[in-house]
């Protein structure tokens, strides 16, 4: 069976510093990736997805990056955090079926909190 | 256009009685309309989907009904239980790309 994992579960970090989520995902092959944040009263907002290795889409222009060095591998960073960038950050795949609408399966999230 | 508008923010229900959270959506290329549920420290799961060329679907207590016209759908939880109690999300999506637009999200609270 499929299985994502996202690491760290909570991270506190002060202003300016640099940020490295990961997320890595096991049972399947090329799947789309995905990093949202979800911020209370905003909902869950797409930041990144990729398609394949070394394929990114950006949907929110920020300080944020995210890079896929691996096929079941996804990480998010920032050379330098904002206050604005707390919040919970979720890692989701699909299966790559653009037709049928494949589900997302979501990690259990980061909870980022920039002091 | 591409925005999904989701209400109530909150809502509580007593144990046995039905839960209602509604989503309106402006963009008519939307083509699918799934829920996700998620559960305090975990991330959203898929609850139930449907297309628009029907106008309800039921899974167990869980219902959605979808107005073409009215560019609106909505969720319906018969007999809610506490272990519903949970923040659920409405999304929409279209053909030809991967992304969804989710709505603000609905934290339901269902009192024993």
């Amino acid at each position: 069976s499929q299985t994502i994992h996202q690491w760290p579960a909570t991270l506190v970090q002060p202003v300016g510093s640099p940020l490295s989520l990961e997320c890595t995902v096991e049972g399947t092959s090329n799947p789309n990736l995905y990093w949202y944040r979800q911020a209370a009263g905003r909902g869950l907002q797409l930041l990144f997805y990729s398609v394949g290795i070394g394929q990114i889409s950006s949907e929110v222009p920020q300080n944020l990056s995210a890079s896929r060095p691996q096929d079941r591998q996804f990480i998010l960073s920032s050379k330098k955090l904002l206050l604005s960038d707390s919040g919970f950050y979720l890692c989701a795949w699909s299966v790559p079926d653009r037709g049928n609408h494949p589900p997302l399966h979501f990690g259990n999230g980061t909870r980022l909190t920039v002091t | 256009q591409q925005q999904v508008k989701q209400s109530p923010q909150s809502l509580i229900v007593q144990k046995g009685g039905i839960s209602i959270i509604n989503c309106a959506y402006e963009n008519t290329a939307f083509d699918y309309f799934p829920w996700y549920q998620q559960f305090p420290g975990k991330g959203p799961a898929l609850l139930i989907a449907i297309r628009p060329d029907v106008s309800e679907k039921k899974e167990g207590r869980f219902t959605i009904s979808f107005n073409k016209s009215a560019k609106q759908f909505s969720l319906h939880i018969m007999d809610s239980q506490p272990g519903d109690s949970a923040t659920y999300f409405c999304a929409a999506g279209y053909s030809g790309t991967y992304k969804y637009i989710f709505g603000t999200g609905t934290r339901l609270k269902v009192l024993a």
